[in-house]
């Protein structure tokens, strides 16, 4: 079935370094990916997303990167802040005009003061 | 602008009775989404609405059923509540299929 994977459960990186957090997927048809981040005790929150016929995507002190050959994404932050610590996620739609998004795993994102 | 609420925050309730938990869409959007995120884990689908009509059911079971009025709020109901069914339940609105803005969530205890 279709999944969508982060690659490492926990990144821990130094106040004002760039982070990266990794994400594969399995479904070669998935057109649009989009990453959350959830703090503890919240919902998660829109940060970006991205379509198939993109790359690449910036938003404020974020990129994401897709490469459809080897079904992987990537969300980099750059000049990391204590504010971003939270879990990452990538979500991609399930089935078609069904509304179901598929999440991965969630990757802890540790800043370092 | 408001964002999607949901309410009640926190919920306790026994194994066997039932649940509902409600949710407000963000103004001018029409679809609602259902969640359930156990700890640890991703959010899973349970259900999207649009304009009152169920679009899409994920794998739970019929113990749980949802609906959306015509101001587009919307309430998931859990029926016969089991141990498993403690999480945090979350509801998403969007104006377009994908683009999905979650709520704070609601965190359901089952003793």
């Amino acid at each position: 079935g279709e999944s969508v994977g982060l690659h490492l459960p926990t990144l821990s990186v130094q106040e004002g370094d760039n982070s990266i957090i990794n994400c594969a997927y399995s479904n070669s048809a998935s057109d649009y990916f989009i990453w959350y981040k959830q703090e503890s005790g919240k919902g998660p929150q829109f940060i970006i997303d991205i379509r198939s016929n993109m790359d690449k995507r910036q938003g404020q002190r974020v990129t994401v990167l897709l490469n459809k050959t080897v079904k992987h994404l990537s969300l980099q932050i750059a000049a990391t802040q204590p504010g971003d610590s939270a879990v990452y996620f990538c979500a991609s739609p399930g089935d078609s005009n069904t509304g179901k998004l598929i999440f991965g795993q969630g990757t802890t994102l540790q800043v370092k003061p | 602008d408001a964002g999607v609420t949901q309410s009640p925050t926190h919920l306790i309730k026994t194994r066997g009775q039932h649940v509902t938990l409600r949710c407000s869409p963000i103004s001018g959007h029409k679809s609602v989404s259902w969640y359930q995120q156990v700890l640890g884990q991703g959010p899973q689908f349970i259900f999207q609405y649009y304009e009152k009509e169920e679009r899409g059911r994920g794998n739970f079971p019929d113990r749980f059923s949802a609906r959306q009025f015509p101001n587009y709020s919307s309430e998931l109901n859990v029926n016969a509540l089991l141990l498993g069914d403690s999480a945090l339940y979350l509801c998403a609105s969007s104006f377009r299929v994908w683009e999905q803005y979650f709520g704070p969530g609601t965190r359901l205890t089952v003793t």
